[in-house]
């Protein structure tokens, strides 16, 4: 049992580049979500999903889309990628919303936007 | 939408005494307190949680305690050793999300 596994731990990327955040978990969780933690600012909910094919926006969702396609998988893709979204990114899950369920987070991903 | 504040931002404590972390939050809607202590380099982790329908819980050195009438809840740490360093946040269950405090830095000085 793997838990939530997140790749890669580390990224670079240019001004403008695009690319896909990994998230995938193993325990069957309806509900996942993506992060991003910024110094002083705790964790602010980017999108978030309740179940395969339904996803919803939270507080920051500007520049970021997701999908979920299967229990399992949901990734977070940054269109265009700025500066300010240099910031490390956790992906969670759990069994509950937020009416009540422990959230179980993976390692994070650190990116770097230059 | 709900808003969580969280005091202190940093707390250096020495090992044995006891610390303690407030948090506030602002819809009363709210119902499930989370709290989450995060290691460097690592994801947030559960350590102990509590719901709107109870007024303490306790594990162990740890205790949570919740004032609905105030919208506020605390974590307790007694006994504080060098591996509690790490950051704290806490949480409010909104709707189907949640909300975090920006967190507390605790250092346990040996």
């Amino acid at each position: 049992n793997a838990g939530v596994t997140q790749t890669p731990k580390f990224q670079v990327l240019k001004t403008g580049q695009s690319m896909t955040l990994q998230c995938a978990q193993d325990m069957n969780h309806e509900y996942m979500s993506w992060y991003r933690q910024d110094p002083g600012m705790g964790l602010r909910l980017i999108h978030y999903s309740v179940g395969a094919g339904i996803t919803d926006q939270g507080e920051v969702p500007n520049g970021y889309n997701v999908s979920r396609s299967t229990t399992e998988d949901f990734p977070l893709r940054l269109l265009s990628a700025a500066p300010s979204q240099t910031s490390v990114y956790f992906c969670a899950s759990s069994k509950n919303s937020g009416l009540g369920g422990e959230q179980f987070f993976g390692p994070g991903t650190r990116l770097t936007v230059l | 939408g709900e808003n969580v504040e969280q005091h202190p931002s940093t707390l250096s404590v020495q090992e044995g005494d006891s610390a303690v972390i407030k948090c506030t939050y602002s819809d009363s809607a709210s119902n499930y307190f989370p709290w989450y202590k995060q290691e460097l380099g690592k994801g947030p982790q559960l350590i102990i949680d509590i719901r709107s329908n109870v007024g303490e819980k306790k594990d162990q050195r740890i205790a949570v305690t919740l004032n609905k009438t105030a919208k506020h809840f605390s974590l307790h740490i007694t006994e504080t050793q060098p591996e509690d360093s790490a950051v704290y946040f806490c949480a409010a269950g909104y709707g189907q999300n949640f909300v975090f405090g920006p967190g507390t830095r605790l250092s346990v000085l040996p």
